[in-house]
């Protein structure tokens, strides 16, 4: 079974571009997290995703923000972007509306310069 | 807002020794899970142990168990035998609803000594 999928795995933009980052979960997992992971705030909750729709949402400014496919593919989007957007992006899958484990995948290195 | 209070930025253990992680933190809430995730240098986050707060008894995984003290507040995580590969930086993180919106400690980096 594949595990979590993300692309791209290292990233550089500079300050104000945009950025696009995909979490493609393992086959069943209809549940998708994202977490942002940097030294000075440690790992921080964004967003989850279950069946299409924004079911928790984190403490962080409207710049961020994602969406999940039918598929159950997820992408986050980040605008206007800030050095201190400079981070590891870690998504998490789980399968279903009842306890599952989660699983993370590799995270992408967003480097803004 | 639910807290995750990791006290011991850094821990070394000799190898084939035991060694525990410390954890603490704050919910009003009585229904709540609670786990130790493994970041090792590659960077792939890992589930190593969860409890679940209606339990009473503490959770055990081979070489790895856990101490819950509902009442303290109180979630650490003990390593037997310890391994190299053991060598990570391990998160404790508290979640509500199934699990979901996980809350993490700052973290504890682990060094495993031969």
């Amino acid at each position: 079974k594949a595990g979590v999928t993300q692309t791209p795995r290292y990233l550089i933009k500079t300050r104000g571009q945009q950025v696009t980052l995909s979490c493609s979960p393992i086959s069943g997992h209809r549940s998708v997290s994202w977490y942002q992971q940097t030294p000075g705030q440690g790992l921080q909750f964004l967003f989850e995703y279950f069946s299409e729709t924004q079911r928790n949402k984190g403490n962080f400014p409207g710049r961020f923000s994602g969406r999940q496919f039918s598929n159950s593919r997820s992408e986050m989007n980040v605008s206007t972007l800030e050095l201190g957007d400079s981070a590891l992006y870690l998504c998490a899958t789980k399968a279903g509306n009842s306890y599952n484990e989660q699983f993370f995948g590799p995270g992408t290195r967003l480097t803004v310069l | 807002a639910q807290t995750v209070t990791q006290s011991q930025p850094e821990m070394s253990v000799q190898e084939a020794e035991t060694v525990t992680l410390s954890c603490t933190y704050d919910t009003s809430e009585s229904d709540y899970y609670l786990f130790w995730y493994k970041q090792p240098p590659s960077r792939q986050m890992i589930l190593v142990i969860r409890q679940e707060a209606y339990k009473q008894q503490n959770a055990t995984e081979n070489r790895f168990s856990v101490n819950f003290q509902k009442a303290a507040k109180s979630f650490s995580l003990k390593i037997s035998d310890s391994q190299l590969g053991d060598a990570a930086m391990y998160f404790c993180a508290y979640a509500e609803e199934y699990g979901n919106k996980l809350v993490f400690g700052a973290g504890t980096i682990l060094r495993v000594k031969s």
